[in-house]
């Protein structure tokens, strides 16, 4: 199985800042990589999908890189409806599997 | 509109057993895989099962293996997952998500949830 591992797992920032959440897969995974917001009480929405495509009606301020077995999700200018927890996902092989999820909190 | 409706949780002894239905509407349910994928309270997200359209292929976590079942019928454009067997730590909300599109596996959209307690 592919192992997901995000960090870090909390992060406190303010509004307007940059910030930026790592993931890494236990092997390559070329850019079967998804990430997914979810706020407290609500389902996951997906985010970006194949390591960097931005889904329909994602602000801009939401940016992925990377392929292999690291990669990164950047909000470029924090907002206040964007305190969340965000989480990474393979899909290159069955077991789909998550990362453990990053909550960012207001400073 | 894509709308995915959860139903079935509830309260159920270990042991016991429970299906959940995902009721699809607003696209053409019979041409996309589906997933349900679960949350234990103040946990992360697990993958639970996938199947594909015509339910040809079908993936199951290790953890769930042997006692749940995923099906669909297209017909109904609805999507099932039996659970039997049911422990403590398969308590959780559960998620039905579709796969965005055809070799897309992302999951996109998702359902509300429907919360399953396996609890004596």
């Amino acid at each position: 199985d592919i192992q997901m591992t995000q960090s870090p797992s909390s992060v406190s920032a303010s509004v307007g800042d940059r910030v930026t959440i790592t993931c890494r897969a236990s092997q390559g995974i070329s850019s079967w990589l998804a990430w997914y917001q979810q706020k407290p009480g609500k389902a996951p929405k997906l985010l970006i999908y194949a390591a960097s495509s931005l889904q329909s009606g994602v602000p801009s301020r939401f940016s992925g890189s990377g392929s292999g077995t690291d990669f990164t999700l950047t909000i470029s200018s924090l907002q206040p409806e964007d305190f969340a927890t965000y989480y990474c996902q393979q899909a290159n092989s069955f077991p789909r599997t998550f990362g453990g999820g990053t909550k960012v909190e207001i400073k | 509109e894509v709308q995915l409706v959860e139903s079935g949780g509830g309260l159920v002894k270990p042991g016991g057993s429970l299906r959940l239905s995902c009721a699809a509407s607003g696209f053409t349910f019979s041409s996309y895989s589906m997933n349900w994928v679960r949350q234990a309270p103040g946990k992360g997200l697990e993958w639970v099962s996938s199947i594909s359209s015509s339910s040809s292929y079908i993936y199951y976590a290790d953890s769930v293996k042997g006692r749940f079942t995923i099906s669909r019928d297209n017909a109904k454009n609805s999507l099932y997952l039996q659970m039997n067997s049911l422990r403590a730590e398969d308590t959780a909300v559960y998620y039905c998500a579709r796969d965005r599109g055809w070799n897309d596996p992302w999951f996109d959209p998702w359902g509300q949830g429907t919360l399953v307690t396996v609890s004596s």
